[in-house]
């Protein structure tokens, strides 16, 4: 029973241009949903947060998005850079792990940023 | 800021051999994590540590797995007759328990096992 579910394997972006990466969720009492980042010989690295009390949070060019409604959150990347070429994972609390930080991960989703 | 640190990066290791992995998490931190990550998934959650007690383990955590954090500091992930199932990679986080809505967790860069 995956809670947190990216559909999307993969996204080719052309440099300067808008990525946009989703996930959809099962459980709607989740309380906050993060996005991480991670290269290849990398662990996961935290790129930005969202309580579920908001709707948007932006952080430098990353901007998350949530629609509780559907169970749905996005995270935008503008404008797009051959750096940002990596595997993104939208996480939220795991099943009795929100007093402890336990996560449950979707099963991310590679960028790839081409000059 | 010396991270999280794990040793060794990789391990290839024949079919029913025994295996330890090690986590050093950030100094401060007194909650640590074990997850496992395999081709194509995200990391799944193994075990959680606040100080020396363990708090919590996964299903995924065979009866072939055992954890210790026997000080609160450093821990160890020990895999008794590895499976070709159990090849993956291991990733250990830390937490000070603080931010973990706002700011996540700091992971290590994992643990390879490949199981011949």
């Amino acid at each position: 029973d995956q809670q947190v579910k990216q559909n999307s394997p993969s996204l080719s972006v052309q440099e300067g241009r808008i990525s946009i990466l989703n996930c959809d969720y099962t459980n709607s009492m989740f309380d906050y949903f993060l996005w991480y980042k991670k290269y290849p010989a990398e662990g996961p690295t935290f790129l930005i947060s969202i309580s579920s009390i908001k709707d948007k949070n932006e952080d430098g060019r990353f901007t998350v998005f949530l629609n509780k409604s559907a169970k749905h959150l996005s995270l935008h990347i503008v404008p797009s850079q051959p750096g940002d070429s990596a595997v993104y994972f939208c996480a939220g609390p795991g099943a009795g792990g929100t007093s402890y930080g336990k996560l449950t991960f979707g099963q991310g989703t590679i960028l790839t940023v081409h000059p | 800021d010396t991270g999280v640190s794990q040793d060794p990066r990789h391990k290839i290791t024949k079919r029913g051999q025994n295996v330890t992995f090690r986590c050093d998490p950030i100094s401060e931190h007194n909650r640590l994590y074990w997850y496992r990550q395999t081709l194509g998934q995200g990391p799944e959650f193994l075990t959680y540590f606040q100080n020396e007690a363990q708090l919590e383990k996964s299903r995924l955590l065979s009866d072939r797995f055992s954890a210790e954090r026997p000080k609160g500091s450093f821990s160890t992930l020990e895999i008794q007759r590895t499976e070709q199932g159990d090849s993956a990679m291991y990733l250990c986080a830390s937490s000070s328990g603080q931010g973990v809505s706002n700011y996540g967790y700091t992971f290590g860069s994992g643990t390879r096992l490949t199981v011949v």
